[in-house]
């Protein structure tokens, strides 16, 4: 089945590193998403990995892929007070000509403190 | 990079009333688009995938008449609640994907979101 499962809430000081977790369970994923959701507002992609991938760097933001384990995370290095909100882990599932669409975690709360 | 925006942010309707929300494409063709909801402290549920020029394709449980989608142009889907009741008051997100500036990106863009309390 298709399933991702995340950590809800993640506490932080400001400058240090978060690292977000997700599990996920079905091998067929394409790309594996980390969306930023900050409140009243929509999602923005923050970064994406492909699955044939094991890092993906982008400044700040280091995704981690293990494939074999099925496990995706998202690094923030010098994590700022801007960084908190809900990050959502999505892959995206590829069959039967249905491109496109995406599953996600429940989504894992950061919190930065000063 | 593409700009999916959605229309209106907020709406507020009595119970038993139809709203309608708008999903753009702002600079690209969008052949498919998704149609999510997400309720409060929770995760984004896909309810249907909208191609354009043909009818959309519905998750289960989700009802097609009471959640109308029409795709009928490249750069528009719409979502209409019918009847609308406060369960039915959610956060409602379109995405969208690069397919139609030509190979897949594997990127989905979404919109703003559209906030629906009915009283």
């Amino acid at each position: 089945g298709e399933d991702v499962e995340q950590s809800l809430f993640l506490s932080v000081r400001e400058g240090d590193s978060s690292v977000i977790n997700c599990t996920y369970t079905d091998s067929s994923s394409t790309y594996l998403y980390w969306y930023k959701q900050e409140p009243g507002a929509g999602l923005q992609l923050l970064t994406y990995i492909f699955s044939n991938m094991d890092m993906k760097q982008d400044q700040r933001l280091t995704v981690l892929l293990n494939k074999k384990d099925k496990h995706l995370s998202l690094r923030i290095a010098d994590t700022q007070t801007g960084d908190s909100a809900i990050y959502f882990c999505a892959e995206s599932i590829r069959r039967s000509g249905n491109t496109g669409k995406l599953i996600f975690g429940q989504g894992t709360t950061l919190q930065v403190k000063p | 990079g593409a700009v999916v925006s959605q229309h209106p942010s907020w709406v507020i309707c009595k119970s038993g009333t139809s709203v309608k929300i708008e999903c753009r494409s702002l600079d690209f063709q969008a052949t498919t688009m998704f149609w999510y909801r997400q309720f409060p402290k929770q995760s984004l549920m896909l309810m249907a995938t909208s191609n354009e020029g043909s009818k959309a394709t519905y998750e289960q449980g989700v009802e097609k008449d009471k959640f109308l989608i029409n795709h009928a142009s490249l750069t528009l889907s719409t979502l209409t609640v019918t009847s609308a009741h406060p369960e039915d008051s959610s956060f409602y997100i379109c995405s969208t994907s690069g397919f139609g500036t030509g190979p897949y990106t594997g990127e989905l863009f979404f919109g703003e979101g559209s906030r629906l309390t009915v009283l």
